[in-house]
């Protein structure tokens, strides 16, 4: 069964760098998210993206994040200068449809530490 | 107050027992998810719901828009269906899922 695939699985980096969190979502799938989970909470939502441009982002999702399709297959959320509180794990889904009519698959997600 | 309320937190069954989470939501949706998360942290979609019912093997999702509320049972649970379970509202008018808490089920042999 097809799925989306996120690299690295673990990322560790220090605070003030830059990180791209790499996922390849299922290939005739056309939307696109990102969500976050830092240990202990419940997962949020960051952004989500159709057509080659964010459709929907969240309080969270300020000049510090970005996404990008730089091609057909890969969808990336670029952190700069990453700060100790984005240490979570970042969980990228994509989906045939909309939310309203079809299912989100996600990806096993990459942890992210910030030291 | 929370936008999404799950309960109960945690709970404990049998191997073979009926069980039931419940989620209840205070805003406008226009489709409700279920979703089951790992210990490892994967998550994997069980249900997308907007009105009804929808089963899927052991699993039964039903939901109630008038009464904003949703339950998701599992008949006779199984230790590997020891996971979270998360309720996650679509929001009307939006792409983003709202998630809850989770209710973490431990079903023990």
């Amino acid at each position: 069964e097809p799925e989306v695939t996120q690299t690295p699985s673990h990322q560790v980096t220090q605070m003030g760098q830059e990180v791209i969190l790499r996922c390849v979502p299922i290939s005739n799938h056309l939307y696109f998210y990102w969500y976050r989970q830092i240990l202990g909470q419940k997962v949020e939502f960051l952004v989500s993206f159709y057509n080659n441009e964010i459709s929907e982002k969240s309080e969270i999702f300020d000049d510090q994040f970005s996404v990008e399709r730089p091609d057909g297959s890969n969808f990336t959320l670029k952190i700069r200068s990453t700060k100790l509180e984005d240490s979570a794990m970042y969980f990228c889904a994509s989906s045939e449809q909309d939310s309203i009519n079809s299912p989100l698959h996600f990806g096993n997600g990459t942890r992210l530490t910030v030291t | 107050k929370n936008e999404v309320e799950q309960s109960p937190q945690n709970l404990t069954a049998q191997e073979g027992e009926f069980i039931t989470i419940n989620c209840s939501y205070s805003v406008g949706i226009s489709a409700l998810h279920w979703l089951q998360q790992h210990p490892g942290g994967g998550i994997v979609s069980l249900f997308m719901l907007s009105s009804g019912k929808k089963k899927h093997g052991r699993l039964i999702a039903t939901i109630n828009i008038q009464e904003k509320h949703s339950s998701l049972h599992i008949t006779a649970s199984h230790p590997r269906d020891s996971a979270v379970y998360i309720c996650a509202p679509l929001q009307t008018s939006g792409s983003r899922l709202t998630f809850g808490e989770g209710t973490q089920l431990t079903v023990n042999p």
